[in-house]
């Protein structure tokens, strides 16, 4: 199975600045999804940005941009401007984009705290 | 747009009760599957279901039971309830072709 690993427990950021999170994964395959997913205090899940593994150039939304390297199967956040709002925890995942049982394999997350 | 609905939001129960938690989604979305959340461990896969009638284990299945009798509905039973059942609980769908899934706003179970 693939695992996702998230190094940093919890971090802190000073508003306006810029703090990135790490994530690694393990896999064997070549074609599949990566994500980030910020799950605020209210606890339900959002979406932030996903990242096709084939596409060579980083996805960015908006103060949320990634560091894509394939070969070394790393997949980190980088979040601009740090605002309040983006005090959350922070899931990296993964999801195969062949096969027919594609599950979305979870980190232990990243907690961001954002000091005013 | 309700998208994942879960049901009860907050429950505690005693140690042996059962429960069953609901879940439910109108984007007819062929994938569901329950997670649960603890401290420190992330997104653990319960059980998923790839369509009706199609169930299948995750990573921690034990003391738990799912049915899969329509496309929109996915409960979750558990049997016997222990103290190590207490979490938070995600019901989430997906397409079989799609790459975001949509979570539910989690259900809080505690068993005293």
């Amino acid at each position: 199975a693939q695992t996702v690993t998230q190094s940093q427990p919890e971090m802190s950021v000073q508003e306006a600045e810029t703090v990135t999170l790490s994530c690694t994964y393990d896999t064997s395959e070549s074609d599949y999804y990566l994500f980030w997913y910020k799950q605020p205090p209210s606890r339900q899940m959002i979406l932030v940005i996903r990242q096709e593994a084939y596409k060579q150039q980083n996805a960015t939304e908006n103060r949320f941009s990634v560091n894509f390297q394939k070969a070394a199967k790393s997949f980190s956040l980088k979040i601009s401007d740090s605002q309040l709002g983006d005090a959350a925890m922070y899931f990296c995942a993964y999801r195969s984009a062949r096969g027919n049982f594609n599950k979305f394999y979870f980190g232990s997350g990243t907690k961001l705290n954002v000091k005013p | 747009n309700a998208g994942v609905t879960q049901t009860p939001k907050f429950q505690v129960l005693k140690t042996g009760q059962s429960m069953t938690l609901q879940c439910a989604q109108d984007m007819n979305h062929e994938y569901m599957s329950w997670y649960r959340q603890d401290p420190g461990m992330g997104l653990r896969l319960i059980h998923y279901s790839v369509g009706a009638g199609i169930t299948d284990q995750g990573e921690v299945p034990n003391g738990y039971n799912v049915s899969r009798s329509t496309t929109e509905d996915f409960p979750l039973r558990l049997l016997s309830a222990a103290p190590s059942q207490t979490s938070v609980y995600f019901c989430a769908s997906y397409r079989n072709s799609g790459n975001t899934i949509y979570f539910g706003e989690g259900s809080w179970l505690t068993v005293v």
